[in-house]
C-alpha cells in the first residue's frame, strides 16, 4: 500500500505566475483535500474533491482551483501568484468524504518572489 | 464559524513529567475532534480522535462539551514525544473540512 505523495517538494515562482501542484492519493482512497500551511500556522482548508467533484471549499479566492482525476489523483492550481501564497501546501487523502482518517502527504513548499 | 485555539505555542517538560496540551474549540454543532502530530522531518499524522476513546502512545484526550475543550494528556512524557501537535475539528455536513489550531511545539528534555 503506497502513501500520499506530492510533487514537487519545493518550488520557486515569481509573482503573477501560475503554478500546478500534484498529489497521488493513498491506494484505495477516493477523496483528496488540500490545505495551505503558512509559517507558524496550522493547516488551512482550501477545498476537497470526492469522486472527481469539488465537495467543499474554504475561504480561498477563485484563483485557487483544483481537479481530481479518475484514478483519484489531484492537482491544485493557483493563478496570479501573490507573495502571500508562499506556504507549505498539503494534500490529504481518505476513503469517503467524511475524512475521519485523513492521511497527509509530505507537502510542497511554494515560495513566491 | 468554527475555531480551534491552542493557547500554548511552546511547551517544554522534563522526561517523566506529566504533559497536557490544551485545545479549546468553538463550533455550533456536534464536533468531532482530533489530535494530529508531526515529528521532525515527518509528515502530519493522526494521533487520536475523540470518537475512538483510545490511548495512543500513552496519550489520551477527553472531549469536554461544557468547557468546549479537548486537551491532550500523557502522565509520563518521553523524549520521543517531542513534536508539533495540532488539535483539529471536523465539521460534518456538506463540507467535511478539518479546522486546525496553530499548533503546540512540545519539547521533552532529558
Amino acid at each position: 500500500e503506497t502513501g500520499v505523495t506530492q510533487s514537487p517538494t519545493h518550488l520557486i515562482k515569481t509573482r503573477g505566475q501560475q503554478v500546478t501542484l500534484r498529489c497521488s492519493s493513498q491506494s484505495g482512497h477516493n477523496t483528496v483535500s488540500w490545505y495551505q500551511q503558512a509559517l507558524g500556522q496550522g493547516p488551512q482548508f482550501i477545498f476537497q474533491y470526492y469522486r472527481e467533484e469539488e465537495n467543499g471549499r474554504g475561504n480561498f479566492p477563485p484563483r485557487f482551483s483544483g481537479l481530481q482525476f479518475p484514478n483519484y489523483s489531484s492537482e491544485l492550481n493557483v493563478n496570479a501568484l501573490e507573495l502571500d501564497d508562499s506556504a507549505l501546501y498539503l494534500c490529504a487523502s481518505s476513503f469517503g468524504s467524511s475524512n475521519t482518517e485523513a492521511f497527509f502527504g509530505q507537502g510542497t513548499r511554494l515560495t513566491v518572489v | 464559524a468554527q475555531r480551534v485555539t491552542q493557547p500554548e505555542k511552546l511547551l517544554s517538560v522534563f522526561k517523566g513529567a506529566p504533559v497536557e496540551l490544551k485545545c479549546n474549540y468553538s463550533y455550533s454543532g456536534s464536533p468531532e475532534l482530533f489530535w494530529y502530530v508531526q515529528y521532525s522531518r515527518q509528515r502530519l499524522q493522526l494521533l487520536l480522535r475523540h470518537i475512538s476513546r483510545e490511548s495512543i502512545k500513552g496519550f489520551t484526550a477527553d472531549l469536554n462539551k461544557g468547557e468546549t475543550s479537548f486537551h491532550l494528556k500523557k502522565p509520563f512524557a518521553q523524549e520521543e514525544d517531542s513534536a508539533m501537535y495540532y488539535c483539529a475539528l471536523m465539521s460534518r455536513g456538506n463540507n467535511y473540512k478539518l479546522t486546525f489550531g496553530k499548533g503546540t511545539l512540545l519539547t521533552v528534555n532529558p
